[in-house]
């Protein structure tokens, strides 16, 4: 059966510092992954989605980055975090149609003071 | 832009009462994806509906589909503490096919 990892699970950063968020899929092969945030008390914001190895969309501008170096391992980076990157980071994948359902990981919660 | 909006935001009811929440999308959907969140955790999918004026039914959760494809409700019958979350619907657009959330409504139940 497939499951999606993403790690950590909880970080607190200071402004200014760099972040790296992992995600990992197993049990599938060439999933659509994609990156979401959720400010506290508010709805799914689509970041990053990748249908493939080194293909990156991006949808919002921001001060944030993906990057999919294998098949099944998507990472969200930054080099300097802001405040308003505060957040909890949802990884997810599909397989087939960007259409059909999501599975997320667990996320990572992102405090930036 | 495409958009998705859900209404309403938050809702609070004494347990055993009935909850709805409702879903608009700014353009004709291919299909709906209903998600939960509990407090804490990650969505996770409860159900897609495909068809123009659908119904389906989950134990006492009934989700429907609208005739243009445009709108969704998802009714939660005699509601229980274990119903406590946040409801998602989402979309997948035309242009593109990434799924597109609404902003959710978050459930309260009093028991």
């Amino acid at each position: 059966s497939q499951t999606i990892h993403q790690w950590p699970a909880t970080l607190v950063q200071p402004v200014g510092s760099p972040l790296s968020l992992e995600c990992t899929v197993e049990g599938t092969s060439n999933p659509n992954l994609y990156w979401y945030r959720q400010a506290a008390g508010r709805g799914l914001q689509l970041l990053f989605y990748s249908v493939g190895i080194g293909q990156i969309s991006s949808e919002v501008p921001q001060n944030l980055s993906a990057s999919r170096p294998q098949d099944r391992q998507f990472i969200l980076s930054s080099k300097k975090l802001l405040l308003s990157d505060s957040g909890f980071y949802l990884c997810a994948w599909t397989g087939g149609t960007h259409a059909g359902e999501l599975f997320f990981g667990e996320g990572s919660r992102l405090t930036v003071l | 832009g495409q958009q998705v909006m859900q209404i309403p935001q938050y809702q609070h009811v004494q347990e055993g009462e009935d909850f709805t929440t409702y879903c608009n999308s700014s353009t004709t959907l291919s299909n709906i994806q209903w998600y939960k969140q509990r407090p804490g955790g990650h969505p996770v999918f409860l159900i897609q509906l495909v068809k123009s004026g659908e119904v389906k039914k989950q134990k006492r959760l009934t989700f429907q589909f609208g005739e243009a494809k445009k709108n969704s409700s998802l009714h939660i019958t005699a509601t229980q503490t274990t119903d406590v979350g946040t409801y998602f619907c989402a979309g997948p657009f035309s242009n593109t096919g990434k799924l597109i959330f609404g902003q959710g409504t978050t459930l309260q139940v009093k028991p």
